[in-house]
């Protein structure tokens, strides 16, 4: 099984800072790596799959980065409605997908 | 538009089996598979497994086999997930996705609770 490794568990950042997100993947999941965005209550919202193609109506201060095992999503200019949980996700290995343990970003 | 609608919440004793549905609209059911993910309570989301619509071929995370069964009903575009022999741990927001190797859409989420 590949395991998904996030860091930081949590961040603390302020409105209009940039936040940066790793993902860490045990083998190489080439760029088949996706990120998601949760807010308490809600299912997950995909961002970003391919490694860095954002999803339909996703702003563009979301941006996703890397390939092999090494992986970074980064918000450029965080909104209120930014915080919350991100987890990543790899689909290189069919079927069997794993997701990090999730990133909270939280008001600093 | 897409759109997944599960049923609603649950709350079953332990060893009991619990069935969820998962209605898709807005596209062709038997087009993409669809996977179970899960949730406990303030916890990662967990994948549980998948489901080929169009030949009902299915494939389980190891921690589930022998528990889940995913199944489908192309005539209503819906599909299922039965997990047996519940326990207080399986306690959990169920979730079906539409893959395209990602998931670009969810259902709303169906609250499993186990409890005596």
């Amino acid at each position: 099984e590949i395991v998904m490794t996030q860091s930081p568990a949590t961040l603390s950042v302020s409105p209009g800072e940039r936040a940066t997100l790793s993902c860490r993947a045990s083998q190489s999941v080439s760029s088949n790596l996706a990120w998601y965005q949760q807010k308490p209550g809600q299912a997950p919202r995909l961002l970003i799959y391919g490694a860095s193609t954002r999803a339909t109506g996703i702003p563009a201060r979301f941006s996703g980065s890397g390939s092999g095992t090494e992986f970074t999503l980064t918000i450029s200019s965080l909104q209120s409605e930014d915080f919350a949980v991100y987890y990543c996700q790899q689909y290189n290995n069919w079927p069997r997908r794993t997701f990090g343990q999730g990133t909270k970003v939280e008001i600093k | 538009q897409v759109q997944l609608v599960q049923s609603g919440a649950e709350v079953k004793k332990p060893g009991a089996s619990v069935k969820v549905s998962c209605k898709a609209s807005g596209y062709t059911f038997t087009s993409y598979d669809i996977n179970w993910v899960r949730q406990a309570t303030g916890q990662g989301l967990e994948w549980m497994g998948w489901m080929n619509p169009n030949s009902g071929n299915t494939g389980y995370a190891q921690k589930f086999q022998g528990r889940v069964t995913m199944t489908r009903n192309t005539s209503i575009s819906t599909a299922y997930m039965e997990l047996s022999s519940l326990r207080s741990e399986d306690t959990a927001v169920y979730y079906c996705a539409r893959e395209s190797g990602w998931y670009s859409y969810w259902g709303q989420g169906t609250l499993v609770t186990v409890s005596s």
